[in-house]
Parts: C-alpha cells; sequence; structure tokens
C-alpha cells in the first residue's frame, strides 16, 4: 500500500452532504483509477485517467464526480449519495509506458457509509 | 474483449497444506495475469504477474502462479499454507494487444486457512 495514499479512511455522510475522496500518488505514474468495492459486485472500475484526461466513465452516475487536476492527485466528489453507494472506494494507480505490464497499485480506500 | 473467472468463492485449507486458488482468462491478444490480495479493510496489494517467458512465475510470501495457455489459466499456488495467508484474492488480466490500460478482475476468491 505505499505509494498510494487515500484521505479520509472512512467517511460517514447524509445523502444530502456533498464531499470529496482524495487519493495522491508518489510513483510517478500517468495513470489513476477509481474503483468501488461492495459486497454485491466486489470490484467495479469506475474511471480512468490518463496524463490527466479522462479516458473511461464506466456509466458512473453523476452523483460521482471526479477530478484529476495532475498525474499525481484524484479526487472524487460526492453529492447527494444514495445508501447504495456505501462501499469501499479504492484508488489505484499504474505506469502507461508502451513497455510496461500496466500493473496497478493501489491505496488503501476509503470506507463510506451513507445514511 | 477480456474477462478473467475465478470459480470458488471460497477455498477452505488446513495450515500446512498445499493452497490453489483458480483462475482462467479470455483475452483476444496476449495475455498480462496478475494476483493480487486484499487483508481486511485494506488495499489490494500485487503478488505476482506473468507477461512472458517461463509458465511458472513466483511471487510474493511465498506464492507462485502457473500460466497454462492450452488451459487458459493463471491458478495461484503456495506449497504450504499459513494462517496468515487468510485473505480475499483477486486474479486479473489485460490484453497485451488492447489499447488502453484497463485491467479486468475476477470476482475474487476467499481464503480461510484453518490451524
Amino acid at each position: 500500500e505505499t505509494g498510494v495514499t487515500q484521505t479520509p479512511r472512512h467517511l460517514v455522510m447524509g445523502m444530502t452532504n456533498k464531499k470529496s475522496l482524495k487519493c495522491e500518488q508518489h510513483l510517478g505514474h500517468n495513470a489513476m483509477y477509481w474503483y468501488k468495492q461492495s459486497a454485491k459486485k466486489p470490484l467495479e472500475l469506475m474511471f480512468v485517467y490518463n496524463f490527466k484526461e479522462q479516458t473511461e466513465n464506466n456509466s458512473v452516475p453523476s452523483r460521482f464526480s471526479p477530478e484529476c487536476p495532475n498525474s499525481s492527485h484524484l479526487f472524487l466528489h460526492l453529492h447527494t449519495l444514495q445508501p447504495e453507494d456505501s462501499a469501499l472506494y479504492l484508488c489505484a494507480s499504474s505506469p502507461t509506458d508502451t513497455l510496461s505490464s500496466y500493473e496497478q497499485y493501489f491505496g488503501p480506500g476509503t470506507r463510506l457509509t451513507v445514511t | 474483449a477480456q474477462s478473467v473467472a475465478q470459480p470458488e468463492d471460497q477455498v477452505n485449507v488446513a495450515e500446512g497444506n498445499p493452497l490453489t486458488v483458480k483462475c482462467t482468462y479470455s483475452v483476444s491478444g496476449n495475455p498480462y495475469l496478475f494476483w493480487y490480495v486484499q487483508y481486511p479493510n485494506r488495499g489490494l496489494q500485487f503478488l505476482l504477474k506473468y507477461i512472458t517467458g517461463d509458465n511458472l512465475v513466483k511471487g510474493s510470501y511465498g506464492f507462485e502462479a502457473e500460466f497454462n495457455k492450452s488451459q487458459t489459466s493463471f491458478h495461484l499456488k503456495k506449497p504450504s499454507a499459513l494462517v496468515s495467508d487468510s485473505a480475499l484474492y483477486f486474479c486479473a488480466v489485460r490484453d497485451g494487444r488492447a489499447a488502453g490500460n484497463k485491467l479486468t478482475f475476477g470476482g475474487g476468491t476467499r481464503v480461510l486457512v484453518k490451524p
């Protein structure tokens, strides 16, 4: 888990709140990812960013809004969430050069509870 | 398209016995294969990968995996399991010919090692 940090580690929010999750990687990678992990679907890819540009949105509801200001930081802005959005949100990063294997490195996750 | 399957939701094994976690994959091109482990309330940790070369790959914590092209499998193995190996294990695949850097993860296999 070293190299990719996530804050906060735990978050409880009401359905009308607005909050943000933060991810930072210290590995010099140029790709970053958001995943949702819940009991029903163990690991769902949400968003992919390459060189700060969003390259994949896996049909994620608009109440989740990602932001990638630079290759080292990734945010997930949350608003008007539903109880079913309660899950562990994982951030990951990876290299993007063609000689690499695109191995992803994960942060510890943010445990989100929507009340 | 790329996909991966982990046919067992849970594997139970006695401490000291061999451990095997199964994974099969499907890709159009060359497979890049990965195994990750997740301990409770933690992110995913990389164990090992196969890109090319020897079919038997050695990784962290005494784990190894065997790539079998004819059976499209990449089973994870450990000769002698420890109680501390109890965790959730994910297999992942990337099509080496595909554009982008998306990994597809299996549904996960929970390993329980009993003393």
